[in-house]
């Protein structure tokens, strides 16, 4: 079956340390790939996306994620987070023949410390 | 409007009644989505509708859900004989087109159902 697997549940870092996220899916086809960033009290938005082209896409806020198809890695990376970082992360995955439909991780919170 | 907006933002109902949750798209997007995120979880896809029709329905977990749309605005989200194991925040989202690059989904706040 398709899944999303993000490797971190929680993530605890202080301010201006670096960020990687991982985010591995089973699909062996063309896929679109997002992340996802929900804020305290907010709903989702999309921080990056990644459709064809460069495997280095750059998102809002200084993030950035490379897409590696031999390794089926879509990892998210910030060089250096801060307390507004605080939020929960979503990995998702649209294979490319099964119109809109996202496949979600199962979300990784990172907590930011000042 | 000028974003996804979904009603009522909380629900607590009692097992085995039936709920009703709407969500209103972004204008102009003809692709809407139904998710579901349980507790500690990530988000299940249910159900995703191109216009009025929908082309995926295998997120459904049961004959007891149901969807429908009106032409390209409004969509109900229905659970008949509600169960415990329904509590979940449903989510709605939208986006130009279903597929290809205008597939970006623009996320409601979510309806909060509490099945007691």
């Amino acid at each position: 079956a398709q899944s999303v697997s993000q490797h971190n549940h929680h993530v605890i870092l202080s301010e201006a340390a670096s960020l990687e996220l991982g985010c591995n899916y089973s699909y062996g086809g063309t896929v679109n790939l997002f992340w996802y960033v929900q804020y305290p009290g907010q709903h989702l938005q999309l921080l990056l996306k990644y459709f064809s082209g460069d495997p280095l896409v750059k998102g809002i806020k200084g993030f950035e994620a490379e897409f590696i198809k031999s390794k089926f890695s879509f990892n998210l990376r910030k060089p250096s987070v801060q307390w507004s970082d605080t939020a929960e992360y979503f990995c998702a995955v649209n294979p490319y023949n099964q119109g809109g439909k996202l496949i979600f991780g199962q979300g990784t919170e990172l907590s930011v410390k000042p | 409007g000028a974003g996804v907006s979904q009603s009522p933002s909380n629900k607590v109902t009692e097992k085995g009644k039936d709920v009703e949750l709407r969500c209103d798209p972004i204008s102009g997007h003809t692709a809407l989505y139904w998710y579901r995120q349980r507790l500690g979880q990530g988000l299940e896809f249910l159900i995703y509708f191109q216009g009025n029709s929908a082309p995926d329905k295998s997120g459904l977990p049961s004959d007891r859900f149901s969807a429908e749309r009106t032409g390209e605005s409004v969509s109900t989200l229905t659970i008949q004989r509600t169960q415990q194991e329904d509590s979940a925040v449903y989510l709605c989202a939208s986006s130009l087109r279903a597929s290809g690059l205008y597939n970006e989904q623009f996320f409601g706040p979510g309806t909060r159902l509490t099945v007691l």
